[in-house]
């Protein structure tokens, strides 16, 4: 489709491993953002990338957390070593330009045991 | 960013209109209002967004109060789909070129449609 795609949609992993989280925003969409939400909770601003570089980092929690975004296009972002408390849905967002909508992609609901 | 003031929840019958209120007292001049909602199990999906004057589009339609102050999301007749949590966000107009436009989301209101 058309829209933000984001695989896995569902993760379950052990505390301690490494996860890969990725994301495929919509063609020509400058801006990606990552956000975090954890259960009942609001949307946590993480990391901002306009084309490959990411000049705003300031919402990844811990340096067991990052990103990178290849090509303009394509976004991972890697949680090492998982804690519990990162289990949340990890959502990606793109926008095409300046004060634009974010069209968000489904998101990846994490869940650490 | 500034902050907004929704209520928690609200109902509403289907087929009827709905009017979801929100208070920016703070908001200064260069804000935008955006709302988005989020239906369960999904992102959140952008709905319409406004600076002055009211806004309509396929949607919904904004209603922007004179002193900007508040604002009102106007459902034209819900539907059992448009059950979600909406959220109004004020985003500051883009300083520049490439500028950070992160989100910042509240609480927002979780509205229920009754059949």
């Amino acid at each position: 489709g058309a829209g933000v795609s984001q695989s896995p949609s569902n993760k379950v992993t052990e505390k301690g491993k490494d996860v890969e989280l990725r994301c495929d925003p919509i063609s020509g969409h400058t801006a990606l953002y990552w956000y975090r939400q954890s259960l009942g909770q609001g949307l946590e601003f993480l990391i901002y990338f306009q084309g490959n570089s990411a000049p705003d980092k300031s919402g990844l929690p811990s340096d067991r957390f990052s990103a990178e975004r290849t090509g303009g296009s394509v976004s991972t972002l890697t949680i090492q070593r998982t804690q519990q408390e990162d289990s949340a849905v990890y959502l990606c967002a793109s926008s095409q330009a300046q004060n634009q909508p974010q069209h968000f992609g489904d998101g990846t609901r994490l869940s650490i045991l | 960013d500034a902050k907004t003031t929704q209520p928690n929840s609200m109902e509403s019958n289907e087929e009827e209109p709905v009017h979801l209120p929100c208070n920016h007292s703070t908001i200064s001049g260069t804000d935008y209002i955006h709302w988005y909602r989020q239906l369960p199990s999904q992102g959140p999906e952008y709905v319409i967004h406004g600076l002055t004057s009211n806004v309509n589009n396929r949607m919904a339609s904004l209603a922007i109060a004179e002193d900007r102050k508040s604002s009102t999301l106007i459902l034209h007749r819900a539907t059992l789909r448009d059950a979600a949590v909406y959220y109004c966000i004020l985003r500051d107009r883009p300083l520049g070129n490439f500028g950070n436009e992160k989100l910042t989301f509240g609480t927002g209101t979780r509205l229920t449609i009754i059949p």
